[in-house]
């Protein structure tokens, strides 16, 4: 069974902070992760891959543990632009679709 | 734009009404993919069309639920006698065939949005 699991939030934090989210999947037979964002009322967007040895774009870094079967996001000096929705997305072996997470809410305020 | 586009892009309409969505990708996607996202849900896949290749259709929560795609392109997704859980936003997205596992990158258009009273 494809599960990807998310904490809801929201996750509300002042501007400058850090924040962390975790998503958890069910099935070791996975392929490749990605974060997505999703604005209130727009369509998902890809924000990044997630990879083993860490990604980092900017104040964001993604990290994969397989061994757990976790993927988390880690923003940091977070932005009132950064609220949103972040899906976690994974595309499982054999598969050609993405199995997306519930999505979990930011909300940065000044 | 060069984007994905959907048509139209709110809907109402009365239970038992059949209803059509309209997409149309992205110029040289292959593959096309329409989700559903409810009130507080996350996004429910829904069919996959891969170039000539057989649809997978394996999301359809009922045989109320259809699509084609007609030429390779434009994608219509029916549902007939619609009910009131059927109420979303109803997304299309394309992609570049075979890229999707390396790239995670959907193009999604801004839905079609489907209330049914």
């Amino acid at each position: 069974r494809k599960e990807v699991e998310q904490d809801p939030g929201p996750f509300n934090v002042p501007e400058g902070a850090t924040v962390a989210f975790n998503c958890t999947y069910s099935n070791s037979a996975s392929q490749s992760f990605f974060w997505y964002r999703q604005d209130c009322r727009k369509e998902p967007k890809l924000l990044m891959s997630v990879y083993s040895s860490g990604n980092e774009d900017g104040r964001f870094t993604a990290q994969l543990n397989r061994a757990s079967q976790y993927i988390s996001l880690l923003i940091r000096d977070s932005k009132l632009s950064d609220s949103a929705t972040y899906l976690c997305v994974v595309v499982y072996s054999g598969y050609s679709t993405l199995t997306f997470g519930k999505g979990t809410m930011l909300l940065v305020s000044p | 734009g060069a984007g994905v586009s959907q048509s139209p892009s709110n809907k109402v309409t009365e239970k038992g009404k059949d209803v059509e969505l309209r997409c149309d990708p992205i110029s040289g996607h292959t593959a096309l993919y329409w989700y559903r996202q409810s009130l507080g849900q996350g996004l429910e896949f829904l069919i996959y069309f891969q170039g000539n290749s057989a649809p997978d259709k394996s999301g359809l929560p009922s045989d109320r639920f259809s699509a084609e795609r007609t030429g390779g392109s434009v994608s219509t997704l029916t549902i007939q006698r619609t009910q009131q859980e059927d109420s979303a936003v109803y997304l299309c997205a394309s992609s570049i065939m075979g890229r999707l596992a390396n790239t995670g990158e959907l193009f999604f258009g801004e839905g079609s949005r489907l209330t049914v009273l």
